[in-house]
């Protein structure tokens, strides 16, 4: 079955990064799109961006440009994602997500999250 | 930017009962060339990544229960659950994919009366 397994919790300084990776089985990883969601606590879900596993091509969305990004590796099936200059806010679930089978789109698999906290 | 409002905020129905939420785009998502709405509903339980539950505005994922159902069209949807079992106690999200950024509703939190 489909899984997307991803990294574990994290916590870092303000002003730091934070890597996250986001490893897919049970599917062929080249012939889906995979995106990153966000959810602060107790809050609604923010997309962030999308990769093209096959050509590694990448779209972010505004707010993140120049201190998000996403990568590949496909001899592992995993994509990463890293976040700079962290700061308070960006305390958050991150949620890597599969384009679905019908419609890129939208997310039929998810990750089960990575919990990533900003504090000094 | 599209803008999703989604109403009410939470909701409160008796087993059995029907539950219906409301999800409104700021723009059309409605593409013309396929006629199709770029629109999809989300499951999350706590502690749980969401969970598609349609797409198309109308088209239940593979699995998901026929009391699930999605209509509208445009800027206008609706989510309906026809006969609320305990399982179904969640935060439900709409969600455009007409264009990028891709964007959500806030979220409805559904509980049982």
């Amino acid at each position: 079955q489909v899984q997307l397994v991803q990294s574990g919790a994290e916590v870092k300084k303000p002003g730091a990064s934070v890597k996250v990776s986001c490893k897919a089985s049970g599917y062929t990883f080249t012939s889906h799109y995979i995106h990153w969601v966000r959810q602060a606590p107790g809050q609604g879900l923010e997309w962030m961006g999308i990769i093209d596993p096959s050509g590694g091509s990448t779209s972010y969305t505004q707010k993140f440009q120049g201190r998000f990004t996403m990568t590949r590796n496909t001899s592992s099936s995993t994509i990463y994602m890293e976040l700079s200059s962290l700061r308070s806010e960006d305390t958050a679930v991150y949620f890597c997500a599969r384009g679905s089978s019908e419609v890129d789109g939208c997310f039929d698999s998810w990750g089960q999250g990575t919990l990533v906290t900003v504090s000094s | 930017d599209i803008v999703m409002t989604q109403s009410p905020d939470s909701l409160a129905v008796s087993l059995g009962e029907r539950a219906t939420i409301n999800c409104k785009s700021s723009q059309s998502v409605l593409y013309s060339s396929n006629n199709e709405n770029f629109l999809a509903w989300y499951q999350q339980k706590p502690g749980q990544p969401p969970k598609l539950l349609i797409y198309w505005a109308s088209t239940r994922e593979s699995g998901v229960p026929d009391r699930f159902s999605g209509s509208g069209s445009g800027a206008d949807f609706t989510l309906t659950i026809s006969s609320l079992q305990a399982e179904d106690v969640a935060v439900y999200y709409c969600q455009q994919y007409y264009s990028t950024p891709y964007t959500f509703g806030q979220g409805t939190k559904l509980e049982i009366k």
